[in-house]
């Protein structure tokens, strides 16, 4: 079975610093997504990695994802204040060529980012 | 606004009542996901459906659980006889099915308190 986790749980910003939130899996995951959970609100999709090496960047957020290390990184960049958030990454796994639709997601990272 | 909806957002129930929630997925959406998170945890998936199939159930789905999507449009979640520990968000998500990205898009949540 699938598991991920994510480090830091907590990580405190000031603006303008750059930092990375680092998501390990334990199996094989064929596909790897980030979301984006604002306090009391659902989850925003920011990201979907679909394979080894894949990189995706909008704005001040870039992921990335090496599949032979088990792990994807989301990397902020200049952080703003507008970025404090929690921020998930999930795993879901694949059979022959359609999803098996079940995501499974890591504990979360509460960023704050402080002036 | 054509994203998922849930309905009721908050509900409030006594322990041992029965409570049903709904949700109305993007409407070319043939993927449906139902998903429980608690406070300061990542979503953990319960059940999903294609079209009117209900394709897989957590083992967190216990007996008192049961979900439907009878046409194949919006689907119902139902809880018999609430415990306290069901007190959680309950989050539906829908999706496309393909060989490509199957991103999943979330609706607002429905908090359910059992007192």
């Amino acid at each position: 079975e699938l598991k991920v986790e994510q480090n830091p749980l907590f990580l405190s910003m000031q603006e303008g610093k750059n930092y990375t939130i680092y998501c390990n899996y334990s199996t094989t995951s064929d596909r790897l997504y980030w979301y984006r959970q604002d306090p009391g609100k659902s989850l925003e999709s920011l990201f979907v990695l679909l394979s080894n090496g894949a990189v995706k960047q909008e704005g001040r957020l870039m992921a990335s994802l090496d599949t032979k290390a088990r792990l994807s990184t989301l990397h902020i960049t200049a952080a703003v204040h507008d970025l404090s958030a929690t921020y998930f990454c999930a795993g879901g796994l694949n059979a022959g060529g359609t999803s098996y639709g079940k995501l499974t997601f890591g504990q979360g990272t509460i960023l704050t980012v402080h002036p | 606004d054509t994203g998922v909806s849930q309905d009721p957002r908050h509900k409030i129930t006594k322990r041992g009542q029965n409570v049903t929630f709904r949700c109305d997925p993007i409407s070319e959406h043939n993927r449906l996901y139902w998903y429980r998170q608690t406070l300061g945890q990542g979503p953990e998936f319960l059940t999903y459906f294609q079209n009117e199939a209900q394709l897989e159930k957590s083992r967190l789905l216990s007996d008192r659980f049961s979900a439907e999507r009878p046409k194949g449009s919006f689907s119902t979640l139902e809880i018999q006889r609430t415990e306290q520990g069901d007190s959680a968000m309950y989050l539906c998500a829908s999706s496309l099915t393909g060989p490509i990205q199957e991103t999943q898009y979330f609706g607002p949540g429905t908090r359910l308190l059992v007192l």
